[in-house]
């Protein structure tokens, strides 16, 4: 079946540091896989999105690269700001169906 | 610009009473939207696909009876929690599919929350 394994947190970085989240993933055909990000007291917001392997994906200096070979979906970002504070999932989503698979999700605060 | 919009984001009741949250496509027409409800520090998840013109289908574990959907049109699908009690405040998301503009990549747009506090 399909899932998602995400990095544990809570995550605490300086400002300025550098950003991963690990994600990985189980899928059964060839899904698109997702970050989603939400701020505090926020539904979800797309922060970026890749939809077959070698895609890069980015946005907000946040980048994920499709791994089909390890079946990952790393996020990166190569220097933090306060305002990154935020809980970070990571999904995959198979277009045959209306399923969609998060992650736990991955709190991150940024300390100035 | 937000294409998915929930109302309202917060809401107190009492314990025994019903709260209706809306969940609206802005500019599309989305046949199916799902309900998440998310507890605190935890991920989401997925109570109910809301299906236009037919009954929901409920996940395992999911009192259909407590949590009721009505998707009455092709934009706007409603969460009822009958009957309110303190465990039943939670953060509640929907989320809905737009066919055209995510171009088969599956992706989901989601409503802002709506934040249920049972006293």
């Amino acid at each position: 079946g399909n899932s998602v394994t995400q990095m544990e947190g809570p995550v605490t970085l300086s400002e300025e540091a550098f950003l991963t989240i690990n994600c990985t993933y189980t899928a059964t055909g060839y899904p698109s896989l997702f970050w989603y990000v939400q701020y505090p007291g926020e539904g979800l917001q797309l922060l970026l999105k890749a939809t077959k392997a070698d895609d890069k994906g980015s946005n907000k200096g946040f980048e994920a690269t499709y791994r089909k070979e390890t079946t990952s979906f790393h996020l990166e970002k190569g220097s933090v700001q306060v305002s990154d504070s935020a809980v970070y999932f990571c999904a995959l989503s198979e277009y045959t169906g209306n399923q969609f698979y998060f992650g736990t999700g991955t709190s991150l605060t940024v300390i100035p | 610009g937000a294409v998915v919009s929930q109302h309202p984001s917060r809401v107190i009741c009492k314990s025994g009473t019903s709260v209706k949250i809306e969940c609206r496509s802005l500019d599309f027409q989305a046949t199916t939207m799902f309900w998440y409800r998310q507890f605190p520090k935890q991920s989401l998840m997925l109570m109910a696909t809301s299906n236009e013109g037919s009954k929901a289908t409920y996940e395992q574990g999911v009192e259909k009876d407590k949590f009721l959907i009505n998707h009455a049109s092709l934009t706007l699908s409603t969460l009822t929690v009958t009957s309110a009690h303190p465990e039943d405040s939670s953060f509640y998301i929907c989320s809905a599919r737009d066919f055209q503009r995510e171009r088969g990549t599956g992706e989901l747009f989601f409503g802002e929350g709506s934040r249920l506090t049972v006293l």
